[in-house]
């Protein structure tokens, strides 16, 4: 299974700024998302990054509030923008190697943020 | 809109006894996962489950989906602490695009 790193794994941010998450997978991957947890809930689909072209947004979730790049295969950035104490939650990165049967969706560690 | 709901969301249980999560989803779906997260941890796959009828075991766990009934169950056998942790069932919502849709969780607590 893919290897997934993910940086930073916590802050503490100001509100009002903006942070970049990084996610690197040790091998190319076909499928890359963005999933959220708030405390002590579920995980919600923020995104599926694309490569090369725009993240495929779900609803309640926008663009200029999560950006996200993915600019190859093993690679992709989210950032959180104009952060406020509801944006506090983790942050988990996962990819897929691909579509063949059995094949499921690997996490990285998660970036534990807290807004201020 | 699917719904995913995991029955019960808290289960305190003593070690040695048995025990089963169900997994219910609202849409129709042949692929549902189910995860383990430890506090503090990320996401570990368990099982994958692709068919009807399918059904996985290991160690103390078995996972189980029946399509018809849109139900996925996770049975534990015999606790053990080790296995306090938050499980999660998930559905493909799009027919492998692995798109989930993430379950309510069930946090466990394995009574010493």
């Amino acid at each position: 299974s893919a290897v997934i790193s993910q940086k930073p794994s916590r802050d503490i941010c100001q509100r009002g700024t903006s942070l970049t998450i990084q996610c690197q997978v040790d091998s190319q991957v076909t499928m890359m998302f963005w999933y959220r947890q708030q405390p002590g809930q579920s995980l919600t689909l923020i995104a599926t990054a694309n490569q090369g072209s725009e993240a495929t947004y779900e609803s309640g979730f926008v663009i200029d509030k999560f950006p996200i790049s993915r600019p190859n295969l093993t690679f992709s950035t989210l950032t959180v923008s104009n952060m406020s104490p509801e944006d506090s939650s983790i942050y988990l990165c996962s990819a897929s190697e691909g579509q063949g049967i059995g094949n499921t969706i690997y996490f990285g560690e998660g970036s534990w943020l807290t807004v201020v | 809109e699917l719904k995913v709901e995991q029955n019960p969301l808290f289960l305190s249980m003593q070690e040695g006894k048995n025990y089963t999560i169900y997994c219910n989803y609202s849409t129709t779906s042949d692929r549902l996962y189910w995860y383990r997260q430890d506090p503090g941890k990320s996401l570990e796959s368990l099982f994958v489950l692709l068919s009807n009828g399918a059904v996985k075991q290991e160690g103390r766990l078995m996972a189980s989906l029946d399509t018809k009934a849109r139900l996925s169950t996770l049975h534990i056998t015999a606790a053990v602490h080790d296995l306090s942790a938050t499980y999660f069932c998930a559905v493909d919502t799009s027919g492998g695009t692995y798109k989930y849709i993430f379950g309510t969780g069930t946090r466990l607590k394995v009574l010493a």
